[in-house]
């Protein structure tokens, strides 16, 4: 099955400046990758996800880049507030299709703190 | 548009009961997901249903089951319940065509088991 490493497990970064978190994944027939925002007490929050004929997507002051042939992908944070503080999970579904929504593997998350 | 609820959003059970959860998906979304989360393993893939169908498993024992109304509904049910099963169980919710694979997830039932 798919396997998703993420890194790093905590990130600490002064606020107005910039976050990178890094997955990579095992199933090269992957093709759907998206990120979650998940804040404490609350459920995760898609907030940005990229096909494989695509190899970036930005979306105002976050963007996610895509490497099929190295099999990782990342999520960029520009100009952090306060706000962005949360955990942030990679995911990926699995190479074959099970047809719609299938299971979603997920990374161990990588807890994002924005420093006054 | 309303998002995915999910009921209880808390709940205390003892080692052996069974407990049932439940997840009303975004409307019109027909794919309801579900997925357990804990410190130590993370989120992890329970099964998804649609149109009433499991089509989708993943690696978790057959004391945990669910089923899906044909309002796209969708309860998840836990019998024999052990101490490790603790967790946040959460739901998420698509539309469920071909080519839609965004999953949109409500904010979770915790449970825990004493």
């Amino acid at each position: 099955g798919e396997n998703v490493e993420q890194h790093p497990s905590t990130l600490s970064v002064q606020e107005g400046d910039s976050a990178v978190i890094k997955c990579t994944y095992s199933d090269s027939a992957s093709n759907y990758f998206p990120w979650y925002k998940q804040e404490l007490g609350k459920g995760p929050q898609l907030i940005i996800d990229i096909r494989s004929n695509v190899g970036e997507k930005k979306d105002q002051r976050i963007a996610v880049t895509l490497n099929k042939t190295a099999k990782h992908f990342s999520l960029h944070i520009t100009e952090t507030q306060p706000e962005d503080s949360a955990v942030y999970f990679c995911a990926a579904p699995p190479g074959y299709s099970g047809g719609g929504a299938d299971g979603l593997t997920f990374g161990k998350g990588t807890h994002l703190i924005i420093q006054p | 548009k309303a998002g995915v609820t999910q009921t209880p959003r808390y709940l205390i059970k003892t080692r052996g009961q069974q407990v049932t959860l439940s997840c009303s998906p975004i409307s019109g979304h027909r794919s309801v997901s579900w997925y357990q989360q804990t410190p130590g393993q993370g989120l992890q893939f329970l099964f998804e249903y649609f149109s009433e169908t499991q089509r989708n498993k993943g690696n978790f024992p057959g004391r945990f089951s669910g089923r899906q109304f044909s309002n796209s509904r969708s309860e998840m049910n836990v019998s024999t319940l052990e101490l490790g099963d603790s967790a946040l169980y959460l739901c998420a919710s698509s539309l469920g065509a071909a080519g839609s694979v965004e999953q949109y997830f409500g904010p979770g039932t915790r449970l825990t088991v004493t």
